[in-house]
């Protein structure tokens, strides 16, 4: 079954420390996204990737950065994490041609 | 661009309640809608979309006609269980190169047995 996996489900980082996100789809899809989500806010765009290789800044992509090295992986960095960055981050993959939109299950993060 | 707006912050109800959701969208043309929803501890996911004007999407129960004249894409469901409690996210694409679902805020739905 197709899907998309996040890693790790749960993070705890120092602050000034590094973190890296992981996510992996199976749905061969050429976009993929990161997004943040905290009360009051919904759902944020941080980056998005149009295919391997490629990285656009979203919505609130300050303190990010992002990798998409294949098709399937896509990353996203904080090189020094701070306390405002504690959140949960969900990844999606998406395909217009059919209107598809997939989340994974999503990574709680707490910067201490 | 694109824009969502829907019922803020919570709603609460009693099992067998008749829900809605209110969700107005601002786009161009004729967008795909999208409804999600999103369980505790997991992933928003989809519960249907709609794409042309009059058109219905359901499931679960749940359903939403698509009005382009009111701009609008309400969520409602004639009897609510304690289950349902979950998020709702309302969504739009207007199309182009960019594929980008713009979301409402979301609406945190309790129904309470």
């Amino acid at each position: 079954e197709a899907a998309v996996t996040q890693s790790p489900r749960n993070k705890v980082a120092v602050t000034g420390g590094k973190v890296t996100l992981s996510c992996n789809q199976t749905n061969n899809h050429n976009n993929m996204y990161w997004y943040r989500q905290d009360t009051g806010h919904g759902l944020r765009l941080i980056h998005y990737s149009y295919g391997a290789g490629s990285t656009e800044k979203g919505d609130i992509p300050d303190g990010y950065k992002a990798s998409r090295p294949s098709q399937e992986n896509f990353s996203l960095i904080l090189e020094l994490a701070t306390p405002s960055q504690t959140s949960v981050y969900f990844c999606a993959s998406g395909d217009s041609a059919n209107s598809d939109y997939t989340f994974g299950s999503g990574t709680r993060l707490l910067v201490i | 661009g694109d824009s969502v707006t829907q019922t803020e912050g919570q709603v609460a109800l009693s099992e067998e309640d008749f829900l809605t959701i209110h969700c107005n969208y601002s786009a161009s043309g004729y967008p795909t809608l999208f409804w999600y929803v999103q369980y505790p501890g997991e992933g928003p996911q989809l519960l249907f979309r709609a794409s042309r004007d009059k058109e219905k999407g359901s499931s679960r129960g749940f359903e939403a006609t698509y009005d382009k004249g009111t701009t609008s894409f309400h969520l409602r469901k004639a009897s609510v269980q304690e289950s349902d409690s979950a998020v709702y996210y309302c969504a739009s694409y207007s199309g182009g190169s960019n594929y980008k679902l713009t979301f409402g805020k979301g609406t945190l739905l309790t129904v309470t047995p």
